[in-house]
């Protein structure tokens, strides 16, 4: 499976937007970038996920680059609930396919 | 949205004795299950792959003996661990996915954060 870099960490203020990037270089055709959250003590909650197409739903929107080697996971406007640790994970579009996490990024909200 | 609830929230129990916990998918019919253990300030690690009337499929390191998966119907499935010990104290959490076009996505539970005394 291709593996994901993200920073350790990163600020942001709140009611800005919250850019979150994600490098998979070695990301091949038949993988998803899927993206999850999680806040401290509780299980992971799914955001989003994309294969080529940019995606926005009603929590974020995620830019994948033209090559796929990299991606961006945006809260257009972050709030403090969004403070947590958000994990960028590919996988391959197979039934069942597993969840490999690396160590994500935590994005810290701030007044 | 798919709804994962997992049973008991938090254990605490002495060394020696089992320990089970409980995966429900409550809306959904989870063909996949997963279970992950997560130590403190570290990721999730997967620990094993279920699929409903099977075996479980365990990630290398991980004792089949030790931990103990059943996966009887669409909707529930257990992880026992078994003659547990303080080592064992973990947060431990689940994931399920449905059937469909394989970008599913997994669905996870609360966690059960177990400790042995």
């Amino acid at each position: 499976d291709a593996k994901t870099t993200q920073p350790p960490s990163m600020d942001c203020a709140e009611g800005r937007a919250a850019n979150l990037p994600c490098n998979h270089s070695t990301i091949s055709g038949n993988e998803y970038v899927y993206w999850y959250r999680q806040i401290h003590s509780q299980g992971p909650q799914y955001i989003i996920h994309g294969l080529k197409n940019n995606e926005t739903n009603e929590m974020a929107s995620l830019i994948i680059t033209e090559d796929r080697k990299s991606s961006t996971l945006i809260l257009p406007h972050a709030t403090l609930r969004d403070t947590a640790v958000y994990y960028c994970i590919v996988r391959p579009r197979t039934q069942g396919g597993k969840l490999i996490f690396g160590q994500g990024t935590e994005l810290s909200v701030k007044p | 949205g798919a709804v994962v609830s997992q049973h008991p929230s938090r254990v605490i129990c002495k060394s020696g004795t089992s320990v089970k916990i409980e995966c429900r998918s409550l809306d959904f019919q989870a063909t996949t299950m997963f279970w992950y253990r997560q130590f403190p300030k570290q990721s999730l690690m997967l620990m094993a792959t279920s699929n409903e009337g099977s075996k479980a499929t365990y990630e290398q390191g991980v004792e089949k003996d030790k931990f103990l998966i059943n996966h009887a119907s669409l909707t529930l499935s257990t992880l026992t661990v078994t003659s547990a010990h303080p080592e064992d104290s973990s947060f431990y959490i689940c994931s399920a996915i449905s059937a469909g076009t394989g970008d599913q996505p997994q669905h996870f539970g609360d966690g059960t954060r177990l400790s042995i005394l």
